[in-house]
């Protein structure tokens, strides 16, 4: 298993430009997530999901936008990119680590807005 | 409101010289606590899943346990290795089982 893949790794993009951070899970979880990471500081969750079709916001969902077509895939997406958004977003999913649930992550999406 | 507070900021430790990290926590119907490692530029990586209070749990040098308001994560005779950021968060048992993280613990352990 891959597990939690994101793309791209790293983004500049200018002030009012928009694009879709991608996020793919090849274990079949219900459950997955998108987080923000500003430096020093835990995570904010911004989306989430629990299952295909279906979508809630988190504690930061302004300016942003999520779509979950199927189990597999779980896109965020930027409107009218602004400084505020530069950070590290993170995409999860929820499965089991032996007997234990857990959060798994995918490397991150690192973003710079200027 | 549901909340995570983790102490220190940040600890420096000598290899070898044990201590504690903290996780302070409140919320509703808590479903779990989870401690996680994050090493720089790299996505949290997990540790411990911890589900009633009273409940340990073991992994090498570390060891994680719960109370009904806190959680610590025991680090014995740490390495270099263990250099890392040490995120706590907990789950609510509702609302899409939404995860709330602390800021995190930076622990430096020197040779």
């Amino acid at each position: 298993n891959a597990g939690v893949t994101q793309t791209p790794k790293f983004r500049i993009l200018k002030i009012g430009q928009s694009m879709t951070l991608q996020c793919a899970q090849d274990m079949n979880h219900n459950y997955m997530y998108w987080y923000r990471q500003d430096p020093g500081m835990g995570l904010k969750l911004i989306y989430y999901s629990v299952g295909a079709g279906i979508t809630d916001k988190g504690e930061v969902p302004n300016g942003y936008n999520v779509s979950r077509s199927t189990t597999e895939d779980f896109p965020l997406r930027l409107e009218l990119a602004a400084p505020s958004q530069t950070s590290v977003y993170f995409c999860a999913s929820i499965g089991l680590a032996g007997a234990d649930e857990t959060q798994y992550f995918g490397p991150g999406t690192r973003l710079l807005v200027l | 409101e549901d909340q995570v507070t983790q102490s220190p900021e940040a600890l420096r430790l000598q290899e070898g010289e044990s201590s504690s990290l903290n996780c302070s926590y409140t919320v509703s119907g808590l479903r779990g606590l989870f401690w996680y490692r994050q090493d720089p530029g790299k996505g949290p990586e997990f540790l411990f899943t911890l589900y009633s209070a009273g409940e340990e749990k073991e992994k090498e040098r570390l060891k994680a346990t719960l109370t009904k308001k806190e959680s610590f994560l025991h680090i014995t005779a740490p390495k270099p290795e263990d250099s890392a950021t040490y995120l706590c968060a907990v789950q609510a048992g509702t609302g899409g089982f939404k995860t709330i993280f602390g800021a995190g613990t930076r622990l430096f352990v020197k040779a």
